[in-house]
């Protein structure tokens, strides 16, 4: 099936270090979106990314594709304690009637 | 600002119980999904449903099944509660197509005994 990965499975960080993860993909998709999940909570989305573009910002957030290598960067900047949290990515294939979520990144910021 | 309401956000059942979860949603969404979340698997989808009286299998519909009777909810039923249906059941909803951005409940923790 196509799914996202991202990588690493967890990251720990300094409070106000930035902190990247990554998303790999199989087959063409015709975007990419980022969420977060709050421990035992519901996902919330951060941002979507079309395949014709290559960053988008939003807040502290820098979300960058490369189609060409099936991945996908998730930048957070000046990390804050309540950036703790599991971040997924989510893939549409340009076919499917549905996206696909990765199994996540778990993200600890330490004081 | 979106919101999507689940019923329950802990739940205990016994081994061959039936088990209904309620999902509404207040936005008009078209499409409305249901999620089992399991540690190292990710989320997996069970069910969706892309219109009243409509659905559509996920990778995992065994031993489940939905109702959608009315556009603003979606329900997932349990037939007969197994052990290994103990999980985080997440429930979602998206506007107009089944991979636009997706706004989801906080969840319910099921827990079969």
């Amino acid at each position: 099936s196509q799914q996202g990965e991202e990588d690493p499975q967890a990251l720990s960080i300094q409070e106000g270090e930035n902190a990247t993860m990554n998303c790999s993909y199989k087959t063409s998709i015709n975007n990419l979106q980022w969420y977060r999940q709050n421990s035992g909570r519901g996902l919330v989305h951060l941002i979507l990314i079309r395949s014709n573009e290559r960053e988008k910002h939003s807040g502290r957030l820098r979300v960058t594709l490369d189609t060409s290598k099936k991945s996908s960067s998730l930048l957070i900047t000046a990390s804050r304690a309540a950036d703790t949290a599991s971040y997924f990515c989510a893939t549409d294939a340009s076919s499917a009637s549905k996206i696909i979520f990765g199994s996540g990144t778990r993200l600890s910021i330490r004081p | 600002d979106v919101k999507v309401t689940q019923s329950s956000r802990y739940l205990v059942k016994r081994t061959g119980e039936k088990v209904f979860l309620e999902c509404v949603q207040d936005m008009d969404h078209e499409n409305m999904f249901w999620y089992r979340q399991d540690p190292g698997l990710g989320l997996r989808l069970i069910y969706f449903s892309y219109d009243v009286k409509m659905k559509e299998k996920g990778d995992i519909p065994e031993g489940y099944s939905v109702s959608r009777e009315k556009k603003e909810r979606f329900s997932l039923i349990l037939e007969s509660a197994s052990t290994n249906q103990t999980s985080m059941y997440l429930c979602a909803s998206s506007f107009q197509s089944s991979t636009d951005t997706q706004y989801f409940g906080p969840g319910t923790r099921l827990t079969v005994l």
